[in-house]
């Protein structure tokens, strides 16, 4: 069964340090999520991309996040420099399309110390 | 913004008990989603509804999407250790862009 590939499965930092995670989505799926989940909460939308373009990055604290899907396919959410409340689980979703089931990646849990 | 507001946040049952949840939002919702997340994994969707009223199943899992489409339930039946794990609702946003808001989440434990 096809999966949300999602690299790497746990990392830990220090603060003002640069990381990267990168999520490989479900062959053919069109719409890629990036999620983050702060310890006992839902999952928080921070950007939404249809095939290369962003349609939806309205909750990423653009001033040190950022997001890219060059070719559409695989994607990259980088930080710098990390905080200590960036500590959390980040989740990749994709989906069909945009009205579609969204697959769920394992999540990267990030430390920053 | 739109909250999702889950109860309770947390059930110690025994295996072969029922489980009753709901999710209440403070403004409308067109599609509700219930979701289970199993520890290190992202969350797997488990129910979806979309017409008010709706009652759907999927095995010993039941959903119902609330009249006034303010509010949804998950009851699961004669609980087993699997059912372990945390279970979100979820909806998208009415203002058609599609972006999920996810509930609080209720906590299922088994004990032995």
């Amino acid at each position: 069964e096809a999966e949300v590939a999602q690299s790497p499965r746990y990392k830990i930092t220090e603060k003002s340090q640069a990381v990267a995670f990168w999520c490989d989505p479900i062959s053919g799926h069109a719409t890629l999520y990036w999620y983050r989940q702060i310890l006992g909460q839902g999952p928080e939308l921070l950007v939404q991309f249809q095939d290369e373009s962003v349609v939806d990055d309205s909750q990423l604290p653009k001033d040190r996040f950022s997001a890219e899907r060059l070719k559409g396919v695989d994607s990259t959410l980088k930080i710098q420099p990390a905080k200590l409340e960036d500590s959390a689980v980040y989740l990749c979703a994709s989906s069909l399309a945009v009205e579609d089931t969204q697959y769920f990646g394992p999540g990267t849990r990030l430390t920053v110390l | 913004g739109q909250q999702l507001n889950q109860s309770p946040q947390s059930m110690f049952i025994q295996e072969g008990e029922d489980v009753s949840m709901n999710c209440t939002s403070s403004s409308i919702f067109n599609t509700w989603l219930w979701y289970k997340q199993d520890p290190g994994e992202g969350p797997v969707l488990l129910i979806a509804l979309y017409k008010a009223g709706e009652l759907t199943s999927n095995g010993r899992l039941t959903a119902q999407f609330g009249i006034t489409r303010k509010d949804s339930f998950l009851n699961i039946s004669a609980s087993i250790p699997s059912d372990v794990g945390i279970y979100f609702c979820a909806g998208p946003s009415f203002f058609g862009n599609e972006k999920l808001t996810f509930g609080t989440g209720t906590r299922l434990t088994i004990i032995p």
